[in-house]
C-alpha cells in the first residue's frame, strides 16, 4: 500500500517567491494534515484538512494557506517567502480523530 | 494552550543499556498520547500510542510507555536498548484546542546508541 507521498521533497527559493507543496494521503484517509519542522525542533502544527474543509490552523501568518481537493490530496502554499521559511514541511494523513498520524517523507524547503 | 517537554535533547548510551525518555505535557482535559520515532533518513512514524485504558501501553520493538495522569507524564523506556534503536524520538498529545483536536509534538530527543 502507497504511504502518505509528498513533492518536491527538495527546493530551493529566494526570499519574495512563491512555493506550493504537495501531498497525496493514504488511500481512505479523508484528513490531511500539515506542519513545519525546523532544525533542532519538533513539528509545529499549520494546518489540518477534513473533508475538504479547514479543520484547524497553527500559529502561522497569513502568508501560509492550504487546501484539500475532492480526492483528498492536499496543497500548501507559501507567498513572500522569508529566510526563516526554511524548513522540512511534513505532511500527515489519518483515519480518524484520534491525532494518530502517518507522515510522508517531507518537503525540505531552502530558501535564500 | 497545550505545550509538550521533552527534558533530554541528546541521550548517548551503550548496547544492552535501559533507556528512559521524559515527556510531560500541559493540557488538563482527555489526551491520546503517542511517542514517534524518526530513523536515520527515514519519515516519521508511529512508535506506540495511548487512548484509555492500562496506562502501560507496549509499542514495536520491545518499547513501552506508562501513562501517569497525576503527573501529566508519558515516559519511553526500553530494558536493553540496540544500535539500531539510534534515532529521534518525539512525544506528541492530542487535544481540543480553540474547538479542534490538534496534535502537538515535543522538541525531541537523539539518542545515540554506542555498539
Amino acid at each position: 500500500d502507497a504511504g502518505v507521498t509528498q513533492s518536491p521533497t527538495h527546493l530551493i527559493k529566494t526570499r519574495g517567491q512563491q512555493v506550493t507543496l504537495r501531498c497525496s494521503p493514504i488511500s481512505g484517509h479523508k484528513s490531511v494534515s500539515w506542519y513545519q519542522q525546523v532544525l533542532g525542533q519538533g513539528p509545529q502544527f499549520i494546518f489540518q484538512y477534513y473533508e475538504k474543509e479547514e479543520r484547524g490552523r497553527g500559529n502561522f501568518p497569513d502568508r501560509f494557506s492550504a487546501r484539500q481537493f475532492p480526492n483528498y490530496s492536499s496543497e500548501l502554499n507559501v507567498n513572500a517567502l522569508l529566510l526563516g521559511d526554511s524548513a522540512l514541511y511534513l505532511c500527515a494523513s489519518s483515519l480518524s480523530n484520534t491525532g494518530e498520524l502517518f507522515f510522508g517523507e517531507g518537503s525540505r524547503l531552502t530558501v535564500l | 494552550a497545550q505545550s509538550v517537554s521533552q527534558h533530554n535533547h541528546h541521550v548517548i548510551l551503550s548496547e544492552a543499556a535501559s533507556l528512559e525518555l521524559g515527556c510531560n505535557y500541559s493540557y488538563g482535559g482527555t489526551v491520546n498520547l503517542f511517542w514517534y520515532v524518526q530513523y536515520p533518513g527515514q519519515h516519521l512514524q508511529l512508535l506506540l500510542k495511548y487512548f484509555s485504558g492500562d496506562p502501560l501501553v507496549k509499542g514495536i520493538k520491545g518499547f513501552e510507555a506508562e501513562f501517569i495522569k497525576s503527573k501529566f507524564s508519558f515516559n519511553l523506556r526500553k530494558p536493553s536498548v540496540q544500535w539500531s534503536d539510534t534515532a529521534e524520538y518525539f512525544c506528541a498529545v492530542n487535544a481540543w484546542s480553540g474547538g479542534y483536536q490538534k496534535v502537538t509534538f515535543g522538541t525531541g530527543t537523539k539518542l545515540q546508541v554506542i555498539p
